[in-house]
């Protein structure tokens, strides 16, 4: 079956350090992969897209990786700060044309 | 980016009341709509599919008759939860496309309506 999975633990960091988030798949073959930030009591928000034939992607302090050998996409927040606390969420399109999410991972940057 | 508007953002019902939500692309026409769900610390559920002038295609499990989907314009749909019971209660999420779901395209999401019912 499909799935989409991210690590449920919750992701505790310090404040100017680098969180790395994963994102693995199983039976897709995505030619894009999204990356969401939610913040609770509100809907996703869009953040990055990555397509297959993209090893990374950037946007200001984030990064995205997507390997479609390992199935896989790190996304990453450099310099981390307080503001960036949230739930992330990777999602694909599956063939019918909908957005299928992973569970996401909450991010609690601690100052 | 293109803005959607949900409403109501809280509502609280009795047991067995119908209670309607509103979803609205302000700015930009959509094709289609999506209604998620979501339970506390779990991810969206996608529940069905709207295409204006069309009848919403449902997810497995998800009962038609209990939810409702109306889209009756490209910048309006409402999911009508009827006769709702506790189970139902819920962090309910639309979301808009312009295009009807190209793989590339990203959605623009209301900010979700938390349904409780008593």
């Amino acid at each position: 079956s499909q799935k989409i999975e991210q690590n449920s633990e919750a992701l505790n960091i310090q404040e100017g350090k680098t969180a790395t988030l994963t994102c693995n798949y199983t039976n897709y073959s995505p030619a894009y992969l999204q990356w969401y930030r939610q913040d609770p009591g509100r809907g996703p928000v869009f953040l990055l897209l990555i397509r297959e034939n993209e090893k990374e992607k950037r946007k200001e302090r984030l990064k995205v990786t997507f390997d479609t050998t390992l199935k896989q996409s790190l996304f990453h927040i450099t310099a981390s700060q307080p503001a960036d606390s949230a739930t992330y969420l990777c999602a694909l399109y599956n063939q019918g044309g909908k957005l299928i999410f992973g569970q996401g991972t909450e991010l609690s940057v601690k100052p | 980016g293109a803005v959607v508007s949900q409403h109501p953002s809280r509502v609280i019902c009795k047991s067995g009341t119908s209670v309607k939500i509103e979803c609205r692309s302000l700015d930009f026409q959509a094709t289609t709509m999506f209604w998620y769900r979501q339970f506390p610390k779990k991810s969206l559920m996608l529940m069905a599919t709207s295409n204006e002038g069309s009848k919403a295609t449902y997810e497995q499990g998800v009962e038609k008759d209990k939810f409702l989907i109306n889209h009756a314009s490209l910048t309006l749909s409402t999911l009508t939860v009827t006769s709702a019971h506790p189970e139902d209660s819920s962090f309910y999420i639309c979301s808009a496309s312009r295009s009807g779901g190209r793989a590339n395209e990203k959605l623009f999401f209301g900010s979700g309506t938390q349904l409780s019912v008593l």
